[in-house]
């Protein structure tokens, strides 16, 4: 398996621009995790799907951020419009089970000038 | 809800030493705790995991351990190698439902010195 995918994996916008974030999980892991990661706040969950149903978004920071989840092998993550202290790591991981080892993909590194 | 806390947070060893690296959670109610390794522009990688109903468990040069009363557990790298450099996160949760969240502690950045 190649592993969970992300794209792109460097990402340069301009404030107040919109920015999808695309994530392909490993096949057959049934959970999926949107995390954020930071210098100051360090790794944030943002939110996370079980069989493609949303299960857990209070992580969103702001109604400006959106998460879908199609199917079984897609997921984006939206933010829109961006602003510069959206600039982040973001990445994606997949999971058997809930509370098992997750599997996360290399990350898109945002920057929103 | 669950807080975890980790120290040191920066942690420098010469190459074939020992490293340990402590963490704290709050909810007595944990069960579960994952560490995760991340290289430089890598996602975390999950390297070992230990259970409440175990004390210790080991993969190689790698151990942990669990104190479920002090609500303390440690991470543990023998003969420590460059390639051990990295962030390394410790990690909480509770098994009681599907929908418990992993919490994650604020990470140590180890360096092994050649």
């Amino acid at each position: 398996d190649a592993g969970v995918i992300q794209s792109p994996r460097h990402e340069v916008t301009e404030m107040g621009q919109e920015v999808t974030l695309r994530c392909k999980p490993i096949s057959g892991h049934d959970y999926l995790f949107w995390y954020r990661q930071t210098m100051m706040r360090g790794l944030e969950l943002l939110i996370y799907f079980n069989n493609n149903v949303p299960i857990d978004d209070s992580g969103m920071p702001e109604d400006r951020f959106s998460a879908k989840m199609p199917n079984a092998s897609f997921s984006t993550l939206k933010i829109q419009p961006s602003e510069p202290r959206d600039s982040a790591v973001y990445f994606c991981a997949s999971s058997l089970y809930p509370l098992h080892g997750y599997t996360f993909g290399s990350g898109t590194r945002l920057t929103v000038v | 809800g669950e807080n975890v806390e980790q120290h040191p947070s920066t942690l420098s060893v010469q190459e074939g030493d020992s490293a340990v690296i402590k963490c704290t959670y709050s909810d007595s109610a944990s069960n579960y705790f994952p560490w995760y390794k991340q290289e430089l522009g890598k996602g975390p990688q999950l390297i070992i995991d230990i259970r409440s109903n175990v004390g210790e468990k080991k993969d190689q040069r790698i151990a942990v351990t669990l104190n479920k009363t002090a609500k303390h557990f440690s991470l543990h790298i023998t003969e420590t190698q460059p390639e051990d450099s990295a962030v390394y996160f410790c990690a909480a949760s509770k098994e009681e439902t599907s929908y418990d969240k992993v919490i994650f502690g604020p990470g140590t950045s180890l360096s092994v010195i050649p």
